[in-house]
């Protein structure tokens, strides 16, 4: 699986944008990018994924840039609710095991 | 309520008293998928199953068993349990292997003595 390299941690405060980024510079033709969270105590859970084209859904945005090599998470505003470690996943569903790699994440810190 | 349910949510053992953890999800999903979660490791998977009676072993299997009779049920086996084997652990499921999001049971904390 190509390898994603997020920042360990990022602060923002409550009702700002956050804009989370991902670089995988050796990703292929074929992989999904895909953003899951884990909030304190719970499992992870799905934001988003996309292919080439940005995304959008009730919960973030993704922007892919052209090359594919990076993408960024985008929360429009966030709260208090949104403090939890953000996975960014590059998977192609057709090859190999059928697993998600997580990487460490960003440990994502809201402020009131 | 769409969920995937796992029990006992904690448990404390010792060395070698066989367990299983249940994994139950009520969404008609075919993928399964058992990960442990340790510091410093992040998540692993150990075990995935595509469909009933299929399952392929993930990057850590080594000390567990699993099996899918039902759609709806992934339990996870220790035989054996060694204090390795001490972890947060999650199962996770999906309409479709991984084109689809995957669903995170709230997870269970085993502690091996």
């Amino acid at each position: 699986d190509a390898k994603t390299t997020q920042p360990n941690s990022m602060e923002s405060n409550e009702e700002e944008p956050v804009h989370l980024p991902c670089n995988h510079s050796t990703i292929s033709g074929t992989d999904y990018i895909h953003w899951y969270r884990q909030l304190p105590s719970q499992g992870p859970e799905y934001v988003i994924h996309g292919l080439t084209s940005n995304v959008n859904n009730r919960m973030a945005s993704l922007a892919i840039a052209e090359d594919r090599k990076s993408s960024t998470l985008i929360l429009h505003r966030a709260t208090l609710r949104d403090a939890a470690v953000y996975y960014c996943i590059l998977r192609a569903p057709l090859q190999g095991a059928q697993k998600l790699v997580f990487g460490q994440g960003t440990r994502l810190t809201i402020n009131p | 309520e769409a969920q995937v349910t796992q029990n006992p949510r904690y448990l404390i053992t010792v060395t070698g008293k066989k367990l299983t953890v249940t994994c139950s999800q009520n969404m008609n999903h075919e993928y399964m998928s058992w990960y442990r979660q340790d510091p410093g490791l992040g998540l692993r998977q150990i075990y995935y199953s595509m469909n009933v009676e299929v399952t392929d072993k993930g990057d850590v299997p080594e000390g567990y068993k699993v099996s899918r009779k039902e759609k709806r049920n992934f339990p996870l086996i220790l035989e054996s349990p060694s204090p390795n084997q001490t972890s947060l652990y999650f199962c996770a499921s999906s309409l479709r292997g991984l084109y689809n999001e995957q669903f995170f049971g709230p997870g269970t904390r085993l502690t091996v003595l």
